[in-house]
């Protein structure tokens, strides 16, 4: 499968802990996003690497939120301290460089904060 | 600031039916580039079609075409001959083409097709 995959798919965890999530992009792709899909809402962005670097992050990122790209290839995306308004799916996409690409989606982390 | 506003909640449309899914945006950005993404129960966003707000002709993607009125900012997703794997979330999105490169999804609207 050579599409971008996120590990793991479903994450239940207790208030106060934190997790971890990981996206692996398509292996040709340098741009890659992390966005947050709440249930019945589109996805919103939360942010945004070129290669290694984080170029863009949403004033949703709060200080609890904390992305790396080390390589310029995986990503992973943690919550600290996790609260029950963080349960949402977290969505990964990676897009190549250029003006018309589009983002392909990952299958998602389903996140469920008890 | 960049918005999407799809007004259909929810939509109904008979098997091989063609069916329109409808989107509003708004940008300042001289320009920009509009998708639709379909999102089945399972949960995966799949791209379905995009438009460059460039392009003098609407974007077509087999059974789907995208409605492109400029002056009106209206970017509206055609199905043709729908069938019952069209059931899912549609979203339609944009984003810039200069900076910024996050996209910018709607509400989504829920299509139904059926037998």
């Amino acid at each position: 499968d050579t599409g971008v995959s996120q590990d793991p798919r479903h994450k239940i965890t207790k208030r106060g802990q934190n997790v971890t999530f990981r996206c692996d992009p398509i292996s040709e792709h340098n741009r890659l996003y992390w966005y947050r899909q709440t249930l019945g809402q589109g996805p919103e962005f939360l942010t945004y690497f070129q290669n290694e670097a984080q170029l863009e992050k949403s004033r949703l990122l709060s200080d609890r939120f904390s992305a790396e790209r080390p390589k310029g290839s995986f990503s992973t995306l943690e919550i600290q301290r996790t609260e029950q308004g963080d349960s949402a799916m977290y969505l990964c996409a990676t897009s190549a460089t250029g003006l018309n690409y589009e983002q392909y989606f990952g299958p998602g982390t389903r996140l469920t904060v008890t | 600031a960049q918005k999407i506003t799809q007004t259909q909640p929810g939509m109904f449309v008979q098997e091989k039916e063609a069916v329109t899914l409808d989107c509003t945006y708004d940008t300042s950005d001289p320009s920009y580039g509009l998708f639709w993404y379909k999102q089945p129960s399972s949960g995966e966003m799949i791209f379905l079609i995009y438009q460059g707000s460039y392009d003098q002709q609407n974007a077509t993607e087999g059974r789907y075409s995208l409605n492109f009125q400029k002056a009106r900012k209206s970017a509206n997703l055609v199905i043709s001959a729908s069938q019952l794997g069209d059931s899912a979330m549609y979203f339609c999105a944009m984003r810039s083409l200069q900076g910024a490169q996050k996209l910018v999804f709607g509400q989504g609207t829920r299509l139904t097709i059926n037998p």
